[in-house]
Formats: structure tokens, sequence, C-alpha cells
């Protein structure tokens, strides 16, 4: 079965410094990759995901995430984190579960940014 | 726009009485899927729908029903609702389930006192 882990629940950084929210993964066979932000009173939205091809994935708003097969993990980044990035972010991975693909969520890291 | 609407967005009720927290989608997609989010849990998968008249449990059903008579609509249904289903759902689809990313609505948040 797969399972996601999030470190930190909560993570603080200065604004301008740099985002390093981590992601392991367990799976059994290789899995596609997300990352969802959520911000105060909405509901998710993609941040970027991980097929096959390229591991190091860029998505919107400067984040990106390096896929690492062999720590299996999948931890987010950017280099300069602006006010706007306060938000919670939560983790995904989709395998081969039961017959269909199934998503399972971590259990999600917010991000407070300090002016 | 390409949206997952959700309805209402606040209820509260009691212990009990019966509610139907509605989702549609405007994609056509054929996978939905209702999730309960509660903290320090993240998001936990209620149940899913392949396509119409396929539904599925997923990871905690108890307590909730659901149905897909229709592509677009996949509502929720809480037939005698506890205090421990207070939480903040949301209704999510996707054009291909778990390849492509889920859409999400703006979440409902129930509160059962």
């Amino acid at each position: 079965a797969q399972s996601v882990t999030q470190l930190g629940s909560h993570v603080s950084v200065s604004e301008g410094a740099l985002v390093l929210l981590r992601c392991n993964y367990s799976s059994s066979v290789p899995p596609y990759l997300f990352w969802y932000v959520q911000y105060p009173n909405q509901g998710l939205q993609l941040l970027l995901k991980y097929t096959t091809g390229a591991t190091l994935v860029k998505g919107i708003n400067g984040f990106e995430a390096e896929f690492k097969k062999s720590e299996t993990s999948f931890h987010l980044t950017k280099p300069s984190a602006h006010m706007s990035d306060a938000a919670e972010y939560f983790c995904a991975v989709s395998d081969q579960s039961g017959g269909y693909q199934k998503v399972t969520f971590g259990t999600g890291t917010k991000l407070q940014v300090i002016p | 726009e390409a949206q997952v609407t959700q309805n209402p967005r606040y209820l509260i009720t009691v212990t009990g009485k019966k509610l139907t927290v509605t989702c549609s989608q405007n994609m056509n997609h054929e996978y939905m899927s209702w999730y309960r989010q509660d903290p320090g849990l993240g998001l936990r998968q209620i149940y899913y729908s392949m396509n119409v008249e396929v539904t599925d449990k997923g990871d905690v059903p108890e307590g909730y029903k659901v149905s897909r008579k229709e592509k677009r609509n996949f509502p929720l249904i809480l037939e005698s609702p506890s205090p421990n289903q207070t939480s903040l759902y949301f209704c999510a689809s996707s054009d291909y389930a778990g390849y492509e990313k889920l859409f999400f609505g703006s979440g409902t948040q129930l509160s059962v006192l």
C-alpha cells in the first residue's frame, strides 16, 4: 500500500529565503507524484506533477520538485519565498491499488512566511 | 470556466438529521471523488466514482453514501450525521483518475452538533 510522509506540519521561513518542503513516499510501483497548494478558505490547486521523464519538475509560482527514486523523495523547493506563498502544501502519490489509480495525500505542511 | 461546484459552503446541523452535499463539475470528467480534511490527518478519501453508476469505497466510507446518476453530479449523503463527521469536505474530479490533476471544489465546512 502506498503512503506519503510530509516532514514538518509547520514550516516558517523569512521572506526571500529558500523554501524546502519535504515529502517521502512508499510505493510498490513507479508512482505519479503531485504537489498541491491550499490557500485559506479555498480548495486545493495543482502546483506540479511528476509522471515520467525528467526528474526535476517545474511548477507554477516558481516552485519546483525533484523526484529521487533512490531516496523515495519528492521535495518541493522555491529559491525565494514571497508573502503570497503562505498556504498549506500537500504532497500526493498515485499508483495502482485495487484495480484503479489511487491518489493518497500526505498530512500537509503549513508554510508561514515572515516579513 | 472549468470548475467543480459544491454546495453549501457552510452547514450546521444536528445529530441524526439527514443531509446532502451537492457536487457538480462542468468538464465532462469521468472520475469524481469525495475527501474529508481534518487537522493533522490531511485529506482522506471517502468515496470515488469511475463513471456513471460506478462507485466504490475509499478509506473512510462509514456513515456516508454517494450516487452517480449523471456524469456531472456526485452528491454526498449523510443519512444520520454524528459529531465525528464534523469536518471540511471536498469534492474533486479528474479527466484520467490518478494520472491527471484533480480539480477541487471550494469545500463544505460541516458542523454536526
